[in-house]
């Protein structure tokens, strides 16, 4: 069964610094998304992306943030300067054409920010 | 503003039936969705409702009423490992983000 791949599965970066974290969505899906979930919280929605563009996105999702599809199949997601409470799971998201209410998740890389 | 509440924990028997409740204020809505996450794990679809009724996949069912911006996951014969967090979500279209509840946790015991 297809699924979403993230990498890496776990990040620890200091803070202040950049990092990327991956995402090959399923492979005939249009839709993406990156969440993240504080742990023991509830699952935040972040940006989503569609046709090679930000189609909607949170407060959360501010000047440090960005996303790029930089070839056919993978999805990034960049924090420019870290911070201590960006340390959650990031989630990417994918749905297709057709039951496109159905988002699929990837494993989730886990940012710990020190 | 948009909000979605539900019980924040459930402990049910191993072999019962368990519903859990979500109930919504949102800005427009398009369905409702349930899914389950295990701990350190993904989100997995489990159900979607976008018309008033049951809709039943195997042994989890889910209901919506529109009306009463209110649904739910009813979850039958009970195993141990459906012991995880149940999270109600609702899309405003089909292909929006989706805003999740806080989570229902959910614990199987023998």
């Amino acid at each position: 069964e297809p699924e979403v791949t993230q990498t890496p599965s776990h990040q620890v970066t200091q803070m202040g610094q950049e990092v990327i974290l991956r995402c090959v969505p399923i492979s005939n899906h249009l839709y993406f998304y990156w969440y993240r979930q504080i742990l023991g919280q509830k699952v935040e929605f972040l940006v989503s992306f569609y046709n090679n563009e930000i189609s909607e996105k949170s407060e959360i999702f501010d000047d440090q943030f960005s996303v790029e599809r930089p070839d056919g199949s993978n999805f990034t997601l960049k924090i420019r300067s870290t911070k201590l409470e960006d340390s959650a799971m990031y989630f990417c998201a994918s749905s297709g054409r057709t039951r496109s209410h159905i988002q699929y998740f990837g494993a989730g890389t886990r940012l710990s920010v020190l | 503003g948009q909000s979605l509440e539900q019980p924040s924990e459930v402990t049910a028997v191993e072999g019962a039936i368990v519903q859990i409740n979500c109930t919504y204020q949102t800005s427009g809505f398009y369905g409702l969705s349930w899914y389950q996450q295990h701990d350190g794990g993904a989100p997995t679809f489990l159900s979607y409702n976008a018309l008033d009724g049951l809709e039943e996949t195997g042994r989890f069912s889910s209901f919506l009423s529109r009306s009463d911006s209110y649904g739910y996951l009813l979850l039958q014969e009970l195993q141990m490992k459906d012991s995880a967090s149940y999270f109600c979500a609702v899309s405003t279209m089909g292909n929006t983000p989706l805003v999740f509840g806080k989570g229902t946790r959910l614990s199987v015991i023998a």
